[in-house]
């Protein structure tokens, strides 16, 4: 599965949208990106996932980039309830039993 | 609509005392199941995953074994724990033939003293 490259924090104000920014520079054309996100102490949490084209949910949106090198997460108006871990995930659909492989990931903080 | 448990919430062992950690899902059949263990910050490490019963692949060698004695039941298990066996164990399932979305336990806090 392709590595993942994503900012260690970022801060957001309350109400305003959060861009999450993931470089996966090395994707296969066959892999997808997946977001997830780990609020403190509670297990992780599926967002959104992709292959090519851009995907809103009732939760974010997912813009991949037309050469699939790298995508942003948008949480279009954050809230302190927002404030978590986010992880980028490159992989095939259902590869090798459906496992993920997290990185570090991106932990926002939504201030008020 | 399908629901995943973890039990215990929280759990405090002496190093070198025995673990069995259980995780069961409800609303579903023949899920692949993970166990997934998070040291102190962020970072989930995979330690094994199951796609049927009785199928257990581990990811890492280390002092912990995984079984899966019913379709919708995961143990983690420990013969003798270690100070760096602690941490957060998170369970998770995935639906066959779907999106190939991971749903997350509550997960158990392992604090080895």
């Amino acid at each position: 599965d392709a590595k993942t490259t994503q900012p260690p924090s970022m801060d957001c104000a309350e109400g305003r949208a959060a861009n999450l920014p993931c470089n996966h520079s090395t994707i296969s054309g066959n892999e997808y990106v997946y977001w997830y996100r780990q609020i403190h102490s509670q297990g992780p949490q599926y967002i959104i996932h992709g292959l090519k084209n851009n995907e809103t949910n009732e939760m974010a949106s997912l813009i991949i980039t037309e050469d699939r090198k790298s995508s942003t997460l948008i949480l279009p108006h954050a809230t302190l309830r927002d404030t978590a871990v986010y992880y980028c995930i490159v992989r095939v659909h259902y590869n090798q039993g459906g496992k993920l492989i997290f990185g570090q990931g991106t932990e926002l903080s939504v201030k008020p | 609509s399908q629901t995943i448990h973890q039990w215990p919430a929280t759990l405090v062992q002496p190093v070198g005392s025995p673990l069995s950690l259980e995780c069961t899902v409800e609303g579903t059949s023949n899920p692949n199941l993970y166990w997934y263990r998070q040291a102190a910050g962020r970072g989930l490490q995979l330690l094994f995953y199951s796609i049927g019963i009785g199928q257990i692949s581990s990811e890492v060698p280390q002092n912990l074994s995984a079984s899966r004695p019913q379709d919708r039941q995961f143990i983690l298990s420990s013969k003798k724990l270690l100070l760096s066996d602690s941490g957060f164990y998170l369970c998770a399932w995935i639906k066959r033939g779907s999106t190939d979305t991971q749903y997350f336990g509550p997960g158990t806090r392992l604090t080895v003293l």
